[in-house]
């Protein structure tokens, strides 16, 4: 799977748009971009995944640029409850064509939302 | 819609001691696998389950086991723990065939402590 390389840490006031940045440079034609976040103690949550095309749902926006090297998740109007580790991760398939398990988490960027 | 469930949420053991740990999958979902989180440290992928077989592995000692049931549970074997092996313990399901880029959703975890 391709690497991901994000910042440690950012901050975000409250209301306001937050923008986590993600490079993959080395990403490959069949790879999916995927964004998770952990607040401490839970598991995982899922936010969006996508290939080329930008992505929106009720959490979070994904903006995938041209050459795939690189992507954005925005969170459009940041609270207090979005703060967490939030991980961008670069997603295969296996050869069987069955759900690839493995997720390769990086550090992740851990996302202060201040009030 | 229940997600998914793993129990217990917390375990002590002791170096030596065997221990199972249970997961139910995200109603729906049909693939199960694995992730063990060090303290301060992303999920490392343990295995994952598809039609009762273990499909994928990542790089943990044969102590590490697992087992898919037909109603698509699971449950994590770990024998001869070891210090190292205290961590929390995530669950995570997905659709299988067909479906190979199906996001991950995960539980809660067990957090285990062996000491």
């Amino acid at each position: 799977d391709a690497k991901t390389t994000q910042p440690p840490s950012m901050d975000c006031a409250e209301g306001r748009a937050a923008n986590l940045p993600c490079n993959h440079s080395t990403i490959s034609g069949n790879e999916y971009v995927y964004w998770y976040r952990q607040i401490h103690s839970q598991g995982p949550q899922y936010i969006i995944h996508g290939l080329k095309n930008n992505e929106t749902n009720e959490m979070a926006s994904l903006i995938i640029t041209e050459d795939r090297k690189s992507s954005t998740l925005i969170l459009p109007h940041a609270t207090l409850r979005d703060t967490a580790v939030y991980y961008c991760i670069v997603r295969g398939r296996n050869a069987g064509g069955t759900s690839y398990g493995k997720l390769t988490f990086g550090q992740g960027t851990i996302l202060t939302v201040h009030p | 819609d229940a997600g998914v469930t793993q129990s217990p949420t917390h375990l002590i053991k002791t170096r030596g001691q065997q221990v199972t740990l249970r997961c139910s999958p995200k109603s729906g979902h049909d693939t199960v696998s694995w992730y063990q989180q060090a303290l301060g440290q992303g999920p490392q992928f343990i295995f994952q389950y598809y039609e009762e077989e273990e499909r994928q592995r990542g790089n943990f000692p044969d102590r590490f086991s697992g087992h898919q049931f037909p109603n698509y549970s699971s449950e994590l074997n770990v024998n001869a723990l070891l210090l190292g092996d205290s961590a929390l313990y995530l669950c995570a399901s997905s659709l299988g065939q067909g479906r190979p880029y199906s996001p991950l959703h995960f539980g809660n975890g067990t957090r285990l402590t062996v000491t």
